[in-house]
């Protein structure tokens, strides 16, 4: 089993619908969850994170964490073209980061 | 403020090559790494280090090596250059580490095509 578990898609979103990006991990000793956005010929760029169970907002990106169930999700409110890239997830553990294969999304105009 | 820098950013090998991947941070970050990520695929790590003269391997490190003489260098060498090991290659630094919730910063990655 790896350690975190992403869908590898592709996601196809319609243009202003929201996007769903859902994670799974098994190290429950993790603490902290990123989401990195990576576009085509690009290095990942952070766009959240999340320490504690629950939502957290930032602007249209909504990250939630639940730590009993292990799993984290990334949610893109008003989708727009400049949104398609491939979204990784990455949990801490005790020594590094570990990221699952990356899910590609494309919203569609 | 540079962050992480990689040099080269495109490199063509002969197969049985070897060549030395370079990266510096600038932000006095203890832990780095390196990762390769081959087309489609998601980032695969092949070495990390949790400060100067201390390195641990990843998921897939066979047939490279690293060195940390210093908080800033993290070298990557591969010594016999591999079809195999074409791919893209990112350094990544974080601060502190273990169940940190500190992210880490990548470079701009190296390209490598091994013929």
């Amino acid at each position: 089993q790896k350690e975190v578990e992403q869908n590898s898609g592709p996601l196809s979103v319609p243009e202003g619908a929201i996007a769903s990006l859902n994670c799974t991990y098994s190290d429950r000793g993790s603490q902290s969850f990123f989401w990195y956005r990576q576009y085509s010929g690009k290095s990942p760029e952070l766009i959240m994170s999340i320490y504690s169970n629950g939502d957290k907002e930032d602007g249209r990106f909504t990250a939630q964490l639940n730590k009993a169930s292990q799993y984290v999700s990334l949610l893109i409110r008003d989708s727009q073209p400049s949104d398609s890239a491939t979204y990784l997830c990455g949990g801490q553990g005790a020594q590094k980061l570990v990221f699952g294969q990356g899910t590609r999304l494309t919203i569609n105009p | 403020n540079a962050g992480v820098t990689q040099t080269p950013k495109f490199r063509i090998l002969k197969i049985g090559q070897s060549m030395t991947l370079q990266c510096a941070q600038d932000m006095n970050h203890n832990y780095m790494y390196w990762y390769r990520q081959d087309p489609g695929m998601g980032l695969k790590l092949i070495y990390y280090s949790v400060g100067a003269g201390i390195t641990d391997k990843g998921e897939v490190p066979n047939g490279y090596n690293v060195s940390r003489s210093t908080t800033e260098d993290f070298p990557l060498r591969l010594e016999l250059a591999a079809p195999s090991q074409t791919s893209v290659y990112f350094c990544a630094s974080s601060l502190i580490g273990q169940y940190s919730n500190q992210p880490q910063h990548f470079g701009d990655g190296t390209r490598l095509s091994i013929l």
